[in-house]
């Protein structure tokens, strides 16, 4: 496997449900990203993890639960969500390359989420 | 507050026509400004960043600081170029932010 990827690519859940997202990147990059992507709206971000550590939280509701356990691996953790959080997730990795300067953005397929 | 803003939601031409897509931004700071495509079935992916000064498939974007615009534009549209289209701005740090996009639609 090459690249960002991510599963599942599909998930239904109901509210009371707990499930999560799970992104691999192979690219040695040492920053992951969570973006949201709902319909007519732009992409969201979420979160990001830089060498494992949090660096950029979006005001995003504590129902959504990230986790970087190491560099190539980032998990959304969802539970008791609302039919609003459908949507199109998105994981993305970057190198960081200091001084404030990212890079490109490496973005998996995405997981299209669906809450009943 | 820093904003990308890509008016038209949905650009149709014909191949062989040039073609424009707008970008304007806010942000108070130096920008660092990208353009991200993607093509039906495939994943969101780099088409060209501002720094390059680079073409990438026949596109070029310059970026106006006066007019805070970063429009993409290429001189003779094709059926490929036919994709979802998204302005994004990085304002340092890790954060990057997205224009809601627009289609451009190349009929043969």
């Amino acid at each position: 496997e090459t690249g960002v990827t991510q599963t599942p690519r599909h998930l239904v859940m109901g509210m009371t449900n707990k499930k999560s997202l799970k992104c691999e990147q192979h690219l040695g990059h040492n920053a992951m990203y969570w973006y949201k992507q709902s319909a007519k709206k732009p992409l969201e971000l979420m979160f990001v993890y830089s060498l494992e550590e949090r660096v950029e939280n979006n005001s995003v509701p504590s129902r959504f639960s990230p986790e970087c356990p190491n560099s190539s691996h980032l998990f959304l953790h969802l539970h008791t969500l609302q039919p609003e959080d459908s949507a199109l997730y998105l994981c993305a990795s970057s190198q960081d390359l200091g001084r404030g300067n990212t890079g490109e953005l490496f973005f998996g397929e995405g997981s299209r989420l669906t809450v009943l | 507050a820093q904003r990308v803003t890509q008016p038209e939601k949905l650009l149709s031409v014909f191949k062989g026509a040039p073609v424009e897509l707008k970008c304007n931004y806010s942000y108070s700071g130096s920008p660092e400004l990208f353009w991200y495509v993607q093509y039906s079935r495939q994943r969101l992916q780099l088409l060209l960043r501002h720094i390059s000064r680079e073409s990438i498939k026949g596109f070029t974007a310059d970026l106006n600081k006066g007019e805070t615009s970063f429009h993409l534009k290429k001189p003779f549209a094709q059926e490929e170029d036919s994709a979802m289209y998204y302005c994004a701005l990085t304002t340092g740090g890790f954060k990057t932010i997205f224009g809601a996009g627009t289609r451009l639609f190349v009929k043969a």
